[in-house]
């Protein structure tokens, strides 16, 4: 069974349009995250949500927004996507804050 | 702020070759260091974590070393093998959030 999940893996899409990434953990963690790794493959934080609760707001753009329906979930929505959106979104969980951390496959994100 | 380098950008190493990865980061009161590696179109792989207590740690062929009062880590893989050929990460923990370097590319050729 994967540990963290994420969906989909791919996602080609247009400027403007609003777009879902889902993320699942199976591995009972508390905290989950949000990292966005641009064309230069350096991985930056955006969110970090520790039992359901947002503990790390990077400065990300409003468009941004996590959602945790669960300590299991953490979702990403984006609206009016941009072209310097395109990037590959990875999902990470770890026991607890600043425990080790286990990520995602990741999802390459385009906007054209 | 938190800055964390890794240097060399990129290393290519027959393979056999003993090899050593370097981490440097700007401010020592970090929680711990965790090293993984990305292969091409993957996510990360976790491969040690040393808190900051700790001097070093070893998995396998593996062994990652810390220095907190200099702002150094280092990951020394023993007996290259091709399949280690990926990039190679460090993220310190502290301020509530990993800060991660930018990756040595390391490639091990047959």
């Amino acid at each position: 069974d994967t540990a963290v999940s994420q969906t989909p893996k791919y996602l080609v899409t247009q400027m403007g349009n609003d777009k879902s990434i889902k993320c699942e953990q199976n591995l009972g963690h508390d905290t989950m995250y949000w990292y966005k790794q641009d064309s230069k493959k350096f991985l930056k934080i955006m969110f970090s949500y520790n039992n359901k609760e947002l503990i790390i707001n990077e400065t990300v753009p409003n468009r941004f927004s996590p959602k945790s329906p669960d300590k299991a979930h953490l979702n990403l929505h984006i609206n009016s996507l941009e072209l310097g959106d395109s990037a590959v979104y990875f999902c990470a969980s770890s026991q607890g804050r600043g425990w080790e951390q286990y990520f995602g496959p990741g999802t390459r994100l385009t906007v054209t | 702020k938190q800055e964390v380098t890794q240097i060399p950008a990129a290393l290519s190493v027959p393979e056999g070759e003993n090899l050593v990865l370097n981490c440097s980061f700007t401010d020592s009161a970090i929680y711990n260091l965790q090293w993984f590696r990305q292969d091409p179109g993957k996510g990360l792989t976790s491969l040690l974590l040393i808190q900051s207590s700790q001097r070093e740690q070893t998995s396998g062929r593996l062994n990652a070393s810390l220095d907190k009062s200099s702002g150094r880590s280092t990951l020394y893989i023993a007996a290259s093998q091709p399949g280690d050929s990926a990039t190679y990460l460090c993220a310190v923990y502290n301020f509530n959030k990993f800060y991660f370097g930018s990756g040595t590319k390391l490639n091990v050729k047959p």
